[in-house]
């Protein structure tokens, strides 16, 4: 079965710690993104990368990393230096060519 | 820079009432629209993009350079049809999008 695999689907975290969300997608996308999701925010784009080991910083990337070793993984790690934690984060990838964006699950991050 | 804006965060019609989610966009050069849906618990998905000209589930939108806008429109609204909405505008195939602020429609029995 083919898609964009986000894990965890539920994390909490401590204030002062990093955690890390993992993006697995097996479409054999050039492209891959993380976007928050908060109520009445819309998405935003935190970081994207277009190919292997290069990414570029989006519109929110503040407080957070990411790195792109492999095409098919994209982590995003949400360190302690990120205000506001605490949302909704999705995980997308497209083609090189193309604009139609595929989307996980998601993952719901609380800092407690 | 580019920027997408969804007017309503709530809208709320009657099943079989015509229903429209307001869309526009700033950007000076000819970009690519899309309609993405969000069904409850479900994943974001693709409903249609401006290119492609075609009705998905009875929704149609039409690219309007002149006023800039790129509104969802459905003639019946169906209760199947609640869920959010985001409108998102790309500058070029391949390029990030940018994504509206999102609209929840609810279609009332």
């Amino acid at each position: 079965d083919g898609g964009i695999t986000q894990s965890p689907k539920y994390l909490f975290r401590k204030e002062g710690q990093n955690v890390t969300l993992s993006c697995e997608q097996n479409l054999n996308h050039d492209a891959m993104y993380w976007y928050r999701q908060d109520p009445g925010q819309g998405l935003r784009l935190i970081y994207y990368s277009q190919i292997v080991n290069d990414f570029q910083k989006g519109d929110i990337a503040e407080g957070y990393s990411v790195s792109r070793e492999k095409k098919e993984s994209f982590p995003l790690t949400v360190t302690s230096a990120q205000k506001n934690p605490t949302a909704f984060y999705l995980c997308a990838s497209t083609e090189s060519s193309g604009n139609t964006i595929y989307f996980g699950e998601g993952s719901w991050l609380t800092v407690v | 820079a580019q920027r997408v804006t969804q007017p309503e965060k709530l809208l709320s019609v009657f099943k079989g009432a015509p229903v429209e989610l307001k869309c526009n966009y700033s950007y000076s050069g000819s970009p690519e629209l899309f309609w993405y849906v969000q069904y409850s618990r479900q994943r974001l998905q693709l409903l249609l993009r401006h290119i492609s000209r075609e009705s998905i589930k009875g929704f149609t939108a039409d690219l309007n350079k002149g006023e800039t806008s790129f509104h969802l429109k459905k003639p019946f609204a169906q209760e199947e049809d609640s869920a959010m909405y985001y409108c998102a505008l790309g500058l070029s195939s391949g390029s990030r999008l940018t994504f509206g602020e999102g609209t929840q429609l609810t279609v009332n029995p």
